[in-house]
């Protein structure tokens, strides 16, 4: 088991140009949960897919963000017209999908806006 | 409004000491899950140990243990016999029963340094 997938590792964009984050979650897990995590924010909730439908999206900013789940072995984040505030660690996770299962985090992709 | 709330920045402590995490959480839901979460200097996130609103026994696995307090909305993590590796954040983090919206709620975390 490979654990969480989340590709690339280090994003570096310019201001204004879009940024595309993957993951590939746990096989078997239903569940697909993204974050954003910053030193002065902590680890924020951005959006959650259950059997890869949108769930619930309450923590996505409505402009330039918009997260995709096509098919049960991959989800998308993407960020249109980056901005230097959206530099960031972007972490997915996945699990079975009940209440009380526990959380696998990927690795993070970092994201840099200059 | 913070959901989980940990309300200790860092805390440092002698190798193979005991040392005692807080969090408190707020819900109006009858059923929640209470989970903590370790993240080593690598960022790498590990899941830690759970705990179920229903269940009155205190959750224990490893050298890990919580101290569950219902009725002050209190959830603490006790580590015993710290080791130099337990050096981290934990983050406390809260799922509520309900469903639809399903999202996790964590606090900010907790830096831990054990020292030699």
């Amino acid at each position: 088991n490979a654990g969480v997938i989340q590709t690339p590792r280090h994003k570096v964009t310019g201001k204004g140009q879009e940024a595309t984050l993957w993951c590939e979650p746990i096989s078997g897990h239903s569940a697909v949960f993204w974050y954003r995590q910053t030193i002065v924010q902590g680890l924020e909730f951005l959006t959650y897919f259950r059997n890869q439908a949108p769930i619930d999206d309450s923590g996505m900013p409505k402009e330039r963000f918009s997260a995709q789940m096509p098919n049960q072995s991959h989800s998308t984040l993407k960020i249109q017209s980056t901005q230097p505030q959206d530099s960031a660690v972007y972490l997915c996770a996945s699990s079975l999908g009940y209440n009380y299962a526990e959380q696998f985090f990927g690795p993070g992709t970092r994201l840099t806006v200059l | 409004a913070q959901k989980v709330t940990q309300t200790q920045t860092s805390i440092s402590v002698v190798e193979k000491t005991t040392v005692t995490m807080d969090c408190v959480y707020e819900t109006r839901d009858s059923s929640y899950f209470l989970f903590w979460y370790k993240q080593t200097a690598s960022g790498e996130i590990v899941f830690l140990i759970r705990q179920d609103s229903y269940k009155k026994e205190n959750a224990t696995v490893g050298h890990y243990s919580l101290n569950f307090q219902k009725p002050k909305s209190s959830i603490g993590l006790i580590i015993t016999a710290t080791q130099i590796e337990d050096s981290a954040v934990y983050f406390c983090a809260m799922r509520e029963g309900h469903t639809g919206y399903q999202n996790f709620y964590f606090g900010k975390g907790t830096s831990l340094t054990v020292i030699p």
